[in-house]
């Protein structure tokens, strides 16, 4: 038990399909991300959310849309992604930007 | 932004050894280092951190050093165990911001 839930743990979906992944803290923080993560390569930063409010976008492309309803759950919204989208996506939070963040288990996506 | 550079990319050790991950970073302004654990299937847990003003952090088996004149910090698994296995990661914070090593996929040999 992360503190952090993400579902789908798994999803397939071809390039023309819409999904949206969920993820939601038990820890009482204030600040929630979402991270790509593919072989061989860094975490790669794609949203921040403080209070609800997205402070970071690193250039992420559109067919990637984020919601932060409340501090407490993120969803990831996804529509006519292509195959190199396949990857690990991991939701975290921690109590601020900059403060040590905790990880969810991550949803496994592989578009097809 | 920062850069943090993690090696190696693979280790095997045997059961019982001591395990060494180094990482680098670039950017003397991060301040707070942590390594996470990650096992297949699993999401990055945390282990240890390590902030700037402390040179050494001991937790049991695990400990973590830090150089800010060299710019390295690193992990260190004593005794290790088959559950030890693992990819670990190291982080560097920069500016509210975490950067990330590419990971070291630890196995430890019965």
């Amino acid at each position: 038990e992360t503190g952090v839930t993400q579902t789908p743990r798994h999803l397939v979906m071809g390039m023309t399909n819409k999904k949206s992944l969920k993820c939601e803290q038990h820890l009482g923080h204030n600040a929630m991300y979402w991270y790509k993560q593919s072989a061989k390569k860094p975490l790669e930063l794609m949203f921040v959310y403080n209070f609800k409010e997205q402070t970071e976008n690193n250039s992420v492309p559109s067919r990637f849309s984020p919601e932060c309803p409340n501090s407490s759950h993120l969803f990831l919204h996804l529509h006519t992604l292509q195959p190199e989208d396949s990857a690990l996506y991991l939701c975290a939070s921690s109590q601020a930007p900059g403060r040590t963040i905790y990880f969810g288990e991550g949803s496994w996506l592989t578009v097809v | 932004g920062e850069n943090v550079e993690q090696h190696p990319s693979t280790l095997s050790v045997q059961e019982g050894d001591s395990a060494v991950i180094k990482c680098t970073y670039s950017d003397s302004a991060s301040n707070y280092f942590p390594w996470y654990k990650q096992e297949l299937g699993k999401g990055p847990q945390l282990i240890i951190d390590i902030r700037s003003n402390v040179g050494e952090k001991k937790d049991q088996r695990i400990a973590v050093t830090l150089n800010k004149t060299a710019k390295h910090f690193s992990l260190h698994i004593t005794e290790t165990q088959p559950e030890d296995s693992a990819v670990y990661f190291c982080a560097a914070l920069d500016l509210d911001q975490f950067y990330f090593g590419t990971g070291t996929s630890l196995t430890v040999i019965p």
